[in-house]
């Protein structure tokens, strides 16, 4: 089946910082997804990215649909105490048609 | 906008009991997921429904089934829970399967003894 490697595992950042993740697979995706779980809950799409090199940004969130089609980044922008909380991307290419999802990226920030 | 709401949210079992977890969705949407969610994993799909009246296994079926009761519902069930199963189920749904985002439940938090 495919697979999602997404990294960072982990960052502590300090407020005002900006912040940097990414996923690669290892097969071609036509569609990936940034999702931000907060705790206790499901969780909550950010960004939808439909076409390599599709670059879409949301408040301080940047993603982008690698050329390559096998990766995506997502970026926030000076970050604030209520971005904590675990980033996933999720794929989806054109054969199996249901989401693969990374790991996540547990993001802290220090006030 | 209650979106897609799942009951119970927290639940202990023994080994070898059963269990059903229910899922409502009140968006008019066709397609219903079953996902678990487990330390350093991310997201497995359990089973899906594209619509209603079809239910698919996804990545992790073993020791599940699913029903789509109608198009709003969709429930899990564990016949003989296993510790294994312990986990956090989340069910989603979205307007299609293919390439629509899911939208999320806030998840059931299950123990097995």
């Amino acid at each position: 089946g495919q697979q999602l490697n997404q990294s960072p595992q982990s960052m502590f950042i300090q407020e005002g910082e900006d912040v940097s993740m990414n996923c690669t697979s290892s097969s071609i995706f036509n569609t990936w997804l940034w999702y931000k779980q907060e705790p206790g809950e499901g969780p909550v799409l950010l960004i939808a990215l439909y076409k390599a090199g599709e670059l879409t940004s949301n408040g301080r969130l940047t993603a982008q649909f690698g050329i390559t089609r096998k990766d995506s980044f997502l970026n926030i922008s000076a970050s604030i105490p209520s971005d904590v909380g675990i980033y996933f991307c999720a794929g989806r290419d054109t054969s199996y048609g249901k989401l693969t999802f990374g790991q996540g990226t547990i993001l802290t920030v220090h006030p | 906008n209650a979106g897609v709401t799942q009951t119970p949210k927290f639940q202990v079992l023994k080994t070898g009991q059963s269990m059903t977890l229910q899922c409502a969705q009140d968006m008019n949407h066709n397609s219903m997921y079953w996902y678990r969610q487990d330390p350093g994993m991310g997201l497995r799909l359990i089973y899906y429904s594209a619509s209603e009246g079809t239910t698919d296994k996804g990545e992790v079926p073993n020791g599940y089934n699913v029903s789509r009761l109608n198009k709003r519902e969709f429930s899990l069930r564990l016949e003989s829970a296993a510790p294994s199963q312990t986990s956090v189920y989340f069910c989603a749904s979205s307007v299609e399967i293919s390439p629509q985002p899911q939208h999320f439940g806030d998840g059931t938090r299950l123990s097995i003894l």
